[in-house]
């Protein structure tokens, strides 16, 4: 199984402030379609994990721009600057390249 | 919009089985991958497969591909989760989810499987 290491575990942040996220994966996560299948969910406390990015950097529905995916092979960072209350919780990446589809162990965002 | 609604969950005694379902609405079902994941209390995310629109093909994780088995109904707009011989290491919150080019991007509120004597 590909295996996905987030860093950092927990991220105090200021409201307002510059985070980023790291997702690093022990194989290449780009597909022989040509595709990167590396995507980032926000679960907020008590909720169900909701989709932000997809392959990498595309923003899903609703998603505001304060959210920016990067990266490439096997090293993906999640940018989110002017950090407000309702980004708060723990993020998780996910790799859909290889069977079985594998999430990183998560990053819990909260405030210093 | 598109909603995802589980149920079936509850208390369940050791070595027993248990059928999740999940009622899709607000998309076209037949058109869609499903998937399921699952969450141990205060844990991560674990994935454990996926079946396709005309359920030809179905994806598990290999360590539950012998336990759990994925079904779907598209006359009733269900995706289920069958599973059997639970230990406690099964207990956790059950999500469905649509896959939307390989990507699950709406899920559902999730249910939460106990299993217990």
């Amino acid at each position: 199984d590909v295996l996905m290491t987030q860093t950092p575990v927990s991220l105090p942040v200021s409201l307002g402030g510059q985070v980023s996220i790291s997702c690093r994966s022990s194989q290449s996560l780009l597909h022989s379609d040509g595709n990167t299948y590396l995507h980032w969910y926000l679960q907020k406390p008590g909720q169900s994990p909701q989709l932000l990015i997809y392959r990498v950097s595309n923003r899903f529905s609703g998603v505001p721009d304060r959210f920016s995916g990067s990266g490439s092979g096997t090293y993906f960072t999640l940018k989110i600057s002017r950090v407000e209350p309702e980004d708060l919780g723990v993020y998780y990446c996910l790799q859909s390249t290889h069977f079985p589809w594998t999430f990183g162990g998560g990053t819990k965002l909260e405030l210093k | 919009e598109v909603k995802l609604v589980e149920s079936g969950g509850g208390l369940v005694q050791p070595g027993r089985s248990l059928k999740l379902s999940c009622a899709a609405s607000g998309f076209n079902f037949n058109d869609y991958w499903m998937g399921w994941v699952r969450q141990a209390p205060g844990k991560g995310l674990e994935w454990i497969g996926e079946i396709s629109q005309g359920s030809s093909t179905i994806n598990y994780t290999p360590s539950l591909k012998d336990k759990f088995t994925i079904s779907r109904d598209n006359a009733q707009n269900t995706l289920y989760l069958q599973m059997s011989r639970l230990g406690s290491e099964d207990t956790a919150i059950y999500y469905c989810a649509r896959v939307g080019r390989q990507v699950f991007d709406y899920w559902g509120q999730g249910v939460m499987v106990t299993v217990s004597s």
